[in-house]
């Protein structure tokens, strides 16, 4: 079956670099996502990775995919007050975009 | 590009009410999912509507329908509303050409 797992917290200092971990159970899983969302908000697309990549880097993001553990991080650099927010990640496992989520890691930044 | 448009944002109902909200997708997209969103939680995939179809659906009750028009956009109906119901309805929208999904602002839906 598929479940994604994430840690529940993570604080930062501003200028520093931010990882944000997942594990994903479904070996079938196509894409993986990481979406953010801040207080009160939908959800952003930060960024995609397809199963058959090892890295992937947009900006000051950079996600990792170990398919062989079923492990997935977002690294973000620089990290920003702005990006204080939820970070979810999600596997699309039988493709048609029925994602399943994470319940979300909290990234607070502090100065 | 307007994006992904919801409405209203948000309701208040009753246990035991019905409830009807609406999504407009991206201007291309022709696929509509529907996501629950509990207080805490990450998003559940509830059903995805496609040339007006229901094409696949999570795990949830019958009171939970839905319907897309042929403007693509479409409507998440909830029967015999119960406290649980209570949560943020996210709307995505996706193209059969691309590989995500663009969500929209949500409605906060609370049932007293």
């Amino acid at each position: 079956g598929e479940d994604v797992e994430q840690s529940l917290f993570l604080s930062v200092r501003e200028g520093d670099s931010s990882v944000i971990n997942c594990t994903y159970t479904d070996s079938s899983s196509t894409y993986l996502y990481w979406y953010k969302q801040e207080p009160g908000a939908g959800l952003q697309l930060l960024t995609y990775i397809f199963s058959n990549m090892d890295m992937k880097q947009d900006q000051r993001l950079t996600v990792l995919l170990n398919k062989k553990d079923k492990h997935l991080s977002l690294r973000i650099a620089d990290t920003q007050t702005g990006d204080s927010a939820i970070y979810f990640c999600a596997e699309d496992a039988g493709g048609g975009n029925k994602l399943t989520f994470g319940t979300g890691t909290q990234l607070k930044v502090e100065l | 590009d307007a994006g992904v448009t919801q409405s209203p944002t948000h309701l208040i109902k009753t246990r035991g009410q019905q409830v009807t909200l609406r999504c407009s997708p991206k201007s291309g997209h022709d696929t509509v999912s529907w996501y629950q969103q509990a207080l805490g939680q990450g998003p559940q995939f509830i059903f995805q509507y496609y040339e007006e179809e229901e094409r696949q659906r999570g795990n949830f009750p019958d009171r939970f329908s839905g319907h897309q028009f042929p403007n693509y956009s479409s409507e998440l109906n909830v029967n015999a509303l119960l406290l649980g119901d209570s949560a943020l309805y996210l709307c995505a929208s996706s193209s059969e050409t691309t590989d995500t999904q663009y969500f929209g602002p949500g409605t906060r839906l609370t049932v007293l």
